[in-house]
């Protein structure tokens, strides 16, 4: 069974400072999604990673697959209220129909 | 166009009711999914359908009973459920790949109540 592990469960930081959100797993995925999700909405794709030891930024937020395709990362340069949220990073097995597995979730609170 | 629709938003059900919730998406994806989400966990998968035919049932109990018209359209009947059963029920689609990306693009949910 593919499982992903994410840490911290919990982030409460002041708007300004930098973070770090882990996902890892002893198993290889094709393909990495990271989504945020607001309280009662549907997750929201932010990017997805493929290759080993790619790294995709938006804006503010840097991301990473791990050279051997079981962990990533993602990087939150000063922070803003308006990153508050759910951040779900979810790994693609690879079979035809593209399973998804959910890590547990990054609550983050971004405080002014 | 990346959106998945949902309707209703939100549902407020009696355990004798019958109800179904409907998803729709414009992409072109083949492969579509509905999701269970519980307060302050993760998405759970629930079915996965690939060309409009059922190929993942995660052992969800009949009570739920999903049905894909066409490439565009699912809907999730609902009957006899129980309090538990109340969540965010989401719906999701993708390509279909046999290996590589699999972006998956949700909806923004129906709040399910079942009283």
């Amino acid at each position: 069974t593919q499982l992903l592990e994410q840490s911290p469960q919990f982030l409460s930081i002041q708007e300004g400072e930098n973070l770090t959100v882990y996902c890892n797993s002893s198993s290889v995925f094709s393909s990495l999604q990271w989504y945020r999700q607001e309280p009662g909405e549907g997750p929201v794709l932010l990017v997805t990673v493929v290759t080993g030891g790619e790294v995709k930024k938006l804006k503010r937020l840097t991301f990473q697959f791990g050279d051997a395709r079981k962990d990533s990362s993602l990087h939150i340069t000063a922070a803003q209220p308006g990153d508050t949220g759910l951040y779900l990073c979810a790994g693609a097995d690879g079979g035809s129909q593209g399973n998804l597995i959910f890590g547990k979730g990054t609550k983050l609170s971004v405080k002014p | 166009d990346t959106e998945v629709t949902q309707t209703p938003k939100h549902l407020v059900m009696g355990m004798t009711n019958k109800k179904s919730l409907k998803c729709e998406q414009h992409m072109g994806h083949r492969a579509m999914y509905w999701y269970k989400q519980k307060a302050k966990k993760p998405p759970e998968l629930m079915f996965v359908y690939s060309y409009e035919k059922l190929s993942i049932n995660e052992s969800v109990p009949s009570r739920f009973s999903p049905e894909c018209p066409n490439s565009s359209l699912l809907n999730l009947h609902l009957h006899a459920l129980q309090p538990e059963d109340s969540a965010l029920y989401l719906c999701a689609s993708s390509q279909v790949r046999n290996r590589g990306n699999t972006e998956a693009f949700f909806g923004q949910g129906t709040r399910l109540t079942v009283v």
